[in-house]
């Protein structure tokens, strides 16, 4: 049973960056059947995507909205990905969940519980 | 990019009655790509539905999709107390999109 869980600061300053770890456990991140990605959810809001990294390292479909603030990166030797967020303002707070992107139907599969960041001074 | 817009907001049902829930997209969607999940406060989200109507492990059968091209379409038999919750459908095109949300609540 795949397992994902989120880690790093929950409070971030303006104009920082933020940044995010998922470990993942119960299954290789190398598994060539999987992308990995990244969702955030603002407080009582729906579901944005951020991007998704192949376990070679390549990312994908990164939320054009996004492209330009966001790296996504991989290191398949502790079995975990990272999430990196430059220039934060309080419009990015929101909670950030990790999760396993099938690669056939292109479906989240399973999901971190999530981590809220704040960004606030 | 593919917008996908989830009617209604609100859906107020009670226990045991029929729900129906709409994503409709503003292109084309592969019905391959279409997907649905539930999501419980503070809890992440669950898939329910890929490839727009096949259930995923562990889903009862009350729970049935439908659709293609730009209107799909989530069917919930008879609900159970545990179905009173959020629902977002997701399509996946050059990139991935989530819709707004349905809330579907105890009336």
């Amino acid at each position: 049973q795949v397992q994902l869980q989120e880690s790093g600061p929950g409070l971030v300053k303006p104009s920082e960056t933020l940044s995010l770890t998922c470990t993942v456990s119960g299954a290789s991140i190398s598994s060539s059947s999987y992308f990995w990605g990244w969702i955030r959810q603002s407080p009582g809001k729906g579901l944005e995507w951020i991007g998704s990294i192949y376990f070679i390292g390549t990312t994908y479909y990164y939320n054009p909205s996004l492209n330009s603030r966001v790296t996504i990166s991989i290191d398949t030797s502790k079995n975990q990905f990272s999430l990196i967020l430059s220039s934060v303002t309080a419009a990015d707070t929101s909670v950030y969940y990790c999760a396993r992107l099938e690669g056939t139907y292109h479906v989240l599969d399973s999901w971190g519980q999530g981590t809220l960041v704040t960004v606030s001074s | 990019e593919i917008v996908l817009t989830q009617s209604p907001g609100t859906l107020s049902l009670s226990p045991g009655e029929r729900a129906t829930l709409s994503c409709r997209a503003s292109q084309s969607v592969s019905s391959s790509y279409l997907a649905w999940y539930q999501q419980k406060p503070g809890q992440a989200p669950r898939l329910l539905i890929y490839a727009a109507s096949s259930r995923a492990t562990g889903i009862p059968d009350r729970f049935s999709g439908s659709g293609s091209g730009t209107d799909f379409t989530l069917t919930i038999s008879r609900l159970e107390p545990e179905d009173f919750a959020l629902y977002y459908c997701q399509q996946f095109g050059s990139s991935l999109t989530f819709g707004g949300g349905t809330k579907v609540e105890i009336k």
